[in-house]
């Protein structure tokens, strides 16, 4: 079983929609959770961190439940520019040596 | 956080010939992080490679087949020795300057074995 799953996607949705992503997370021991943006030939960059409390930045909310090793992530009012590949990141701590474990990714296509 | 110049962005090479990619880091950071992404998966951890010892490679991956230096707290290589078609791929270097938190990415190296 991979570390990290997410849902399979692609997502094509139109602008305007709302969308969300979920993925699950196998090691309990985990402590940092991210969700990262990569688009077409380029590197990862991070979208956002996850917290217990739930956080928010602009159209874009994540929640992470512990309980159920759950992590997902919510894009309200797509844009075009929203098209991307979102990988969910798992943060092992120091006892993985703080590497990052990626879940495949999910792909977005917001369509006009 | 962390500026990441990695080199080359592109490569093609012969198979039978070896690779050496390098990532220089802005900032002094005890940890770097090489990755695969091979086309259409997520990113693979390849090795973590700490200055002053020797890297720490994960399961599938050796270090006869990936060499990797740290010879100092900005600066890291890895080498794709004996190359194959299979390791087409990209791949790309890591540092978490803060432990758990950021991550920052070089631009990558796309590899293509011919």
């Amino acid at each position: 079983r991979k570390e990290v799953e997410q849902d399979p996607g692609p997502f094509n949705v139109p602008e305007g929609a709302t969308v969300a992503f979920n993925c699950t997370y196998s090691n309990s021991a985990s402590q940092s959770f991210f969700w990262y943006r990569q688009d077409c030939r380029k590197e990862p960059k991070l979208l956002m961190s996850v917290y217990s409390s739930g956080n928010e930045d602009g159209r874009f909310t994540a929640q992470l439940n512990r309980a159920s090793q759950y992590i997902s992530l919510l894009i309200r009012d797509s844009k075009l520019s929203d098209s991307a590949t979102y990988l969910c990141v798992v943060n092992g701590g120091s006892n993985s040596g703080y590497a990052l474990n990626f879940g495949k990714g999910t792909s977005l296509l917001v369509t006009p | 956080s962390a500026v990441i110049s990695q080199k080359p962005s592109r490569d093609i090479c012969q198979r039978g010939t070896s690779l050496t990619i390098q990532c220089q880091v802005d900032s002094q950071v005890t940890m770097m992080f090489w990755y695969r992404q091979q086309p259409g998966q997520s990113l693979t951890l390849i090795a973590t490679a700490n200055q002053g010892s020797e890297a720490t490679y994960e399961s599938g991956f050796v270090i006869d087949k990936f060499p990797i230096s740290r010879p100092n707290l900005t600066f890291s290589t890895l080498t794709v020795s004996n190359m194959s078609p299979e390791d087409s791929s990209i791949y790309l270097c890591s540092v978490a300057p803060s432990g758990g938190t950021e991550a920052f990415f070089g631009q990558g190296t796309r590899l293509t074995v011919v």
